[in-house]
This record gives structure tokens, sequence and C-alpha cells, in this order.
């Protein structure tokens, strides 16, 4: 199975610009997603690379680069509601289940 | 179009004691999965479903029995409470690229 790692907590000031990086250990799977998730609630979707490069939605962006086993969420203009948990998730090839990653805490400050 | 419903909201159990987490998609989606999540912590898969008739365990099944009679409701049993199944509970349903999850089911055993 795959695994997917994180880290665990990060800090950006309100306005920033904030890198949350996932790295897998997994050889063939379909895309790479990712979800916010804020205390309290349930995950929601935020973005999908099905390809290598660069995917963008407002102020959130995705990036992958199956060579380098690597993906990162980039949150731009940092806004106090962004301060939630994030997670990369993917489906490997062969296996039918969805992994998540470990998650990250952000925490958006003044 | 109410997306994934999943009922009850809350529940307190005493150790021992049985019940079923319902949930239920509207989405047509053949995926299905459920997910606990313990303070601070990630994802863990419990079991998923890749169609009517079709189940298969996750990272930490034991304790937990689930069917899919159908495509809209993928119900989660637990057999005999502990309290290390204290926590939330998320059944999710999706595509490879977009998992849909439901409001959750905050689980207390005592």
């Amino acid at each position: 199975g795959q695994s997917l790692e994180q880290p665990s907590e990060v800090t950006a000031v309100e306005g920033a610009i904030v890198q949350i990086n996932c790295t897998y250990q997994t050889s063939g799977f379909y895309g790479l997603s990712w979800y916010q998730q804020h205390d309290g609630g349930a995950p929601t979707f935020l973005s999908y690379n099905a390809l290598d490069g660069l995917e963008e939605t407002g102020r959130f962006s995705s990036f992958l680069s199956r060579s380098d086993s690597y993906g990162y969420l980039l949150l731009q203009e940092l806004q106090m509601k962004d301060s939630a948990s994030y997670f990369c998730a993917l489906k490997e090839r062969g296996y039918q289940k969805v992994t998540f990653g470990t998650g990250t805490k952000l925490q958006v400050i003044p | 179009n109410a997306g994934v419903t999943q009922t009850p909201k809350f529940q307190v159990l005493k150790t021992g004691q049985s019940m079923t987490l319902q949930c239920a998609q509207d989405m047509n989606h053949e995926y299905m999965s459920w997910y606990r999540q313990d303070p601070g912590m990630g994802l863990r898969l419990i079991h998923y479903s890749v169609g009517a008739g079709i189940t298969d365990q996750g990272e930490v099944p034991n304790g937990y029995n689930v069917s899919r009679s159908t495509t809209e409701d993928f119900p989660l049993r637990l057999l005999s409470a502990a309290p290390s199944q204290t926590s939330v509970y998320f059944c999710a349903s999706g595509t490879i690229e977009t998992q849909y999850f439901g409001p959750g089911t905050r689980l207390l055993v005592l």
C-alpha cells in the first residue's frame, strides 16, 4: 500500500503565501487530490492533479511531480478563514481504496 | 440533491452495546467508504465498497462490519462497542478524483 507524508503543522501570516507539501511512496496512481477540513467539520474537496504540473483554482493552486513523488498545495493571499487542516489523497492503480495523507494543520496569524 | 447524509449526528453508547451508523448518497457513486478520525489525527479507512454487493477492509476494520445492498446506502455496524471506538466517523462517496464527505457522526463509548 501507499503512504503519504505531510508536515504536521504550518504557521503563516495573513496575506502571505504558504506551501503545504505531500510526499508519497507508490508506483502508480490516478492523481493527487487535496482536501480542507475546518475544526469540527467534514473534509471538503479543493483540487485534483491528474497530470504533472500546476492546477490553479482561485487563491489555491496544486502541483504534482510524479518523477519526484511529490506534490504541494499553494495558498495565496492567506485569510484567517484558511486556518484549517489540509490533506492530500490518492487512489493507487490496482487498488480500490483512497488513502489520505497524515494532514497538515495550518494556522494563519494576523 | 442532498449529497452524503449520515445519521445520527451524535451517539453515546455503553461498552458492549451494538449500533448501526447510517450513510446514504444520492449521487449514484459506486465508490463509498467509512473513515474514523480521532482528535488531532488524520482519516483512517475502516471499510470501503466499489459497488453494491462488494465490500473490502481498510486500515482499521476490526470491530466493524459493513454491507452494501444498494448503490445508495452503506451502513457501518459496531458489533460490541469499546471505548477505543470513541471517535468521529465520516462516510464518503465519490470518484477517483473527488470524495464527498457526510457531516460525520460523533460517537462516545463509555
